[in-house]
Parts: structure tokens; C-alpha cells; sequence
């Protein structure tokens, strides 16, 4: 099956911080998004992106779309202690509907640097 | 607005025994789906539903039916547990009518283990 490829699985950050992530994959998808997950609770939308290029804001938080459609990047500036989680993009094959499922990565876990 | 909502949030089985888990939203969403997640899996798609009356298996439905009750309502049953399906179990909706309106929302999950 598909396949998305998230990294890095995990990090340790001080506050302060900026953070990377990105997700690449062999397919190509129409969509983009990208989830938070805290302990114990559902994934909550952060940012969806709907076009190749597009470089969108949410607070602190700036994703962009790859412009192969291949691949996104998620950036934290100046992170905080609740950015901690774990962060998982996710991919759409179709311009929407459920039949365009999406495909996990398997998530970028961020940790406060002891 | 409740979002998307899933009982119960935790559940402890024998190896054999069935149950249902429970999902509903209340967003007038078209599409429903019910996803797995296991340490460093992330989520699978066991089985969705495009709209009320249709369902169709995803990635990893073996050991689970589906019930779409209504269109509010999207259930899972598994009719003989296993240990294996030890997981977090979570319910996803969308509008599932074109790009724009395809974001998933999530309930917060059912925790399930299978002794």
C-alpha cells in the first residue's frame, strides 16, 4: 500500500526552539494535512494545505506543500511546553470524497529536552 | 457542537468475546471512518463509510464489521477478540463532497485491550 515516510520519529526540544518535520513520499498526493495528537486524546487538525507550492500559517506553526506534490514540511518557531505530542502528516490521493482515504506517516514525537 | 464522539473510551476483553464500539457526530458529515493505532504504526484505516448505506474495507479489516446505523452513527464490532487487536481505536467524519471540505475530525478514541 501507500506509503508516507515522517521524520525524524522523534526529537527533544528546549524552549525556545525551532522545529522541523517533513513527510515525503513515492506517490503524489492533492492533499495535504497535518495533525496533533496529545496523550490520551483524538488527532486534531493543525493545517491543511490544497495546492503544490503553498505555504500556509497557523499561529507558530508554517507548513508548506511540496512542489512535486511528494512531500510537506511542518515548522514550530520559538516552541513552547504544550508543543509537545506527537505530530502526523497525512496524505489525500483524490481532490476529496472519502474515496480519497488518507495515509498516515507514523508521527513525529516531540519531547522537552530534559 | 459535540464533534465526534466514541464509547466506551476504555474496554478490557477476553480473548473470544465480542463487542461494539460506538461512534457518533453531530457535524452533518457524509463520511465516517474507523482507524487503529498501535505504537509507531501510525493510523490504519480499518474500514470507512463514503455516505449512509455504503461501507467499504481499508487498509486492515480482517476481524471487523461495520454497521453504518444512520447517518450520524458509524459503529464497529469485533464478533471474536483477539489479542493482536489490542489498539486505540479511533472515529473519524468528514462533508466527503470535494476538496475544501474532506479534513477529518476525530473523537478521542476507545483504548481496548484483549487479554
Amino acid at each position: 500500500g501507500q506509503q508516507l515516510n515522517q521524520s525524524p520519529q522523534s526529537m527533544f526540544i528546549q524552549e525556545g526552539e525551532d522545529v522541523s518535520m517533513n513527510c515525503t513520499s513515492s506517490s503524489i498526493f492533492n492533499t495535504w494535512l497535518w495533525y496533533k495528537q496529545d496523550p490520551g486524546e483524538g488527532p486534531v487538525l493543525l493545517i491543511a494545505l490544497y495546492k503544490a507550492g503553498e505555504l500556509t500559517s497557523n499561529g507558530r506553526l508554517t507548513a508548506q506543500f511540496g512542489i512535486t506534490r511528494k512531500d510537506s514540511f511542518l515548522n514550530i518557531s520559538a516552541s513552547i511546553p504544550s508543543d509537545v505530542g506527537i505530530y502526523f502528516c497525512a496524505g489525500q490521493l483524490t481532490d476529496g470524497g472519502s474515496q480519497g482515504n488518507l495515509i498516515f506517516g507514523k508521527g513525529t514525537k516531540l519531547s522537552v529536552k530534559p | 457542537n459535540a464533534g465526534v464522539t466514541q464509547n466506551p473510551k476504555f474496554q478490557v476483553l477476553k480473548t473470544g468475546q465480542s463487542m461494539t464500539l460506538q461512534c457518533a457526530q453531530d457535524m452533518n458529515h457524509n463520511s465516517m471512518y474507523w482507524y487503529r493505532q498501535d505504537p509507531g504504526m501510525g493510523l490504519r484505516l480499518i474500514y470507512y463509510s463514503a455516505s449512509e448505506g455504503t461501507t467499504d474495507k481499508g487498509e486492515v479489516p480482517n476481524g471487523y464489521n461495520v454497521s453504518r446505523l444512520n447517518k450520524r452513527e458509524f459503529s464497529l464490532r469485533l464478533e471474536s477478540a483477539a489479542p493482536s487487536q489490542t489498539s486505540v481505536y479511533f472515529c473519524a467524519s468528514n462533508l466527503g463532497e470535494g476538496q475544501g471540505t474532506d479534513t477529518q475530525y476525530f473523537g478521542p478514541g476507545t483504548r481496548l485491550t484483549v487479554l
